[in-house]
């Protein structure tokens, strides 16, 4: 049953520090997207990848986020530095282009 | 830019009574995706519709993609409490951009 992990599942960190969020594709899915979900925003999408080739990243804030894909089974969303309005939840889905499959997120908290 | 609406925004029923959400886009849809994510969990994939007035089932969920390709709805028939969550549309349109609606978040009273 192929799934799209993330790792790590929570995070705890304080203001100012690097966060690297991690997520494993569906083997054979060419599209990667990464959300954002808070409850005030609803669902935000930050980047999203086809090919490992980045398409659109207009939904991230660029001084401090990145996205990349190192190789077809890793995408990574770094934030440097992080804020306490940085505090969601981040999903990560793959997709053969669109039907989407969400990993479980990562539930990111900063103080 | 490209916006996806999605009416309402909540919806109450009693159990055993019908719903249906509408997802309306600015622009025109090459494809169509439905989600449903559960209160604490990950947006699940439904289905996802490419043809103009296309129509499919899955067992009491019936979704349709307009004629247009500028709207689609999502109804289900006799609720159950197994339905409640937010329910999404997602679309792309024909320049390659891809948004989510806000999404219809639906409660199902025993």
């Amino acid at each position: 049953d192929a799934r799209v992990t993330q790792t790590p599942r929570h995070k705890v960190t304080e203001m100012g520090q690097e966060v690297t969020m991690r997520c494993q594709p569906i083997l054979g899915h060419n599209t990667v997207f990464w959300y954002r979900q808070t409850m005030m925003q609803g669902l935000e999408l930050l980047a999203y990848f086809r090919n490992r080739a980045p398409l659109d990243d207009s939904g991230m804030p660029k001084d401090r986020f990145s996205a990349e894909m190192p190789d077809a089974t890793l995408a990574t969303l770094k934030i440097q530095p992080s804020e306490p309005r940085d505090s969601a939840v981040y999903f990560c889905a793959s997709g053969f282009p669109d039907e989407q499959y969400f990993g479980p997120g990562t539930r990111l908290t900063v103080t | 830019g490209q916006q996806v609406m999605q009416i309402p925004q909540y919806q109450h029923v009693q159990e055993g009574e019908d719903f249906t959400t509408y997802c309306n886009s600015s622009t025109t849809l090459s494809n169509i995706q439905w989600y449903k994510q559960r209160p604490g969990g990950h947006p699940v994939f439904l289905i996802q519709l490419v043809k103009s007035g296309e129509v499919k089932k899955q067992k009491r969920l019936t979704f349709q993609f307009g004629e247009a390709k500028k709207n689609s709805s999502l109804h289900i028939t006799a609720t159950q409490t197994t339905d409640v969550g937010t329910y999404f549309c997602a679309g792309r349109d024909y320049g390659q951009n891809f948004v989510f609606g806000p999404g219809t978040r639906l409660s199902v009273l025993p």
